[in-house]
């Protein structure tokens, strides 16, 4: 069966750092794997998707993320944070031999951006 | 361009009574995808449609649901006697197409439904 797992559900982060957002993932093969983001009274958004080919992946706002086969993971990153990206993060998987094409999302996780 | 619609953007019922959900797909979008999001929870995959057909249905909780897309455009999901449990945020989205590779899926605002 496939999963993902967002193991934080808040991350807090000073504007200007670095960010991090952990997603881990299981399928019976090989993955496609998404970020989106979700404003507050707003429809998810999407951000970056893996498909193939290089590790990593970047897209936008600046925000990019990186597969990992042997940690089946993929976690969102940003270099420098900005307070405009607090929001609600989730991570999603297809499995490439999957024939329903849905996508699976984990829990999400709330990025806080300070000041 | 217009992006996903859904309507209402909240629907309040009681208990027991039927409701339809809309959704206006993406202009040219085949692909149609319902998702239902809990309070604190990521969605949850219900039901998707490649043109005017049902090709997975896997995610509809029980018999109380169904969704219909007749011309391949505008999407309705149906809920029969409603209950409280199935309060919760219904999200529609839309793709270009399936195949072998994942077109992202452009999601509507959704609607906020709430059974009392």
């Amino acid at each position: 069966a496939q999963s993902v797992a967002q193991p934080e559900d808040q991350v807090n982060v000073a504007e200007g750092n670095p960010l991090t957002v952990k997603c881990t993932y299981s399928v019976s093969g090989n993955p496609y794997l998404f970020w989106y983001v979700q404003y507050p009274n707003r429809g998810l958004q999407f951000l970056l998707k893996y498909i193939t080919g290089d590790n990593l992946v970047k897209g936008s706002y600046g925000f990019e993320a990186e597969f990992n086969k042997s940690q089946t993971s993929f976690h969102l990153k940003k270099p420098s944070a900005l307070v405009s990206d607090s929001a609600l993060y989730f991570c999603a998987v297809r499995d490439m031999r999957d024939s329903s094409y849905k996508l699976i999302f984990g829990s999400g996780t709330r990025l806080l951006v300070r000041p | 361009g217009a992006g996903v619609s859904q309507t209402p953007s909240n629907k309040v019922t009681e208990k027991g009574k039927y409701v339809e959900l809309r959704c206006d797909p993406i202009s040219g979008h085949t692909a149609l995808y319902w998702y239902r999001q809990s309070l604190g929870q990521g969605p949850e995959f219900l039901i998707y449609f490649q043109g005017t057909g049902a090709a997975d249905d896997s995610g509809l909780p029980n018999d109380r649901f169904f969704a219909v897309r007749p011309e391949g455009s505008v999407s309705t999901l149906k809920i029969q006697r409603t209950e409280r449990g199935d309060s919760a945020v219904y999200l529609c989205a839309s793709s270009l197409g399936t195949g072998r590779l994942p077109y992202e899926q452009y999601f509507g605002p959704g609607t906020r439904l709430t059974v009392t």
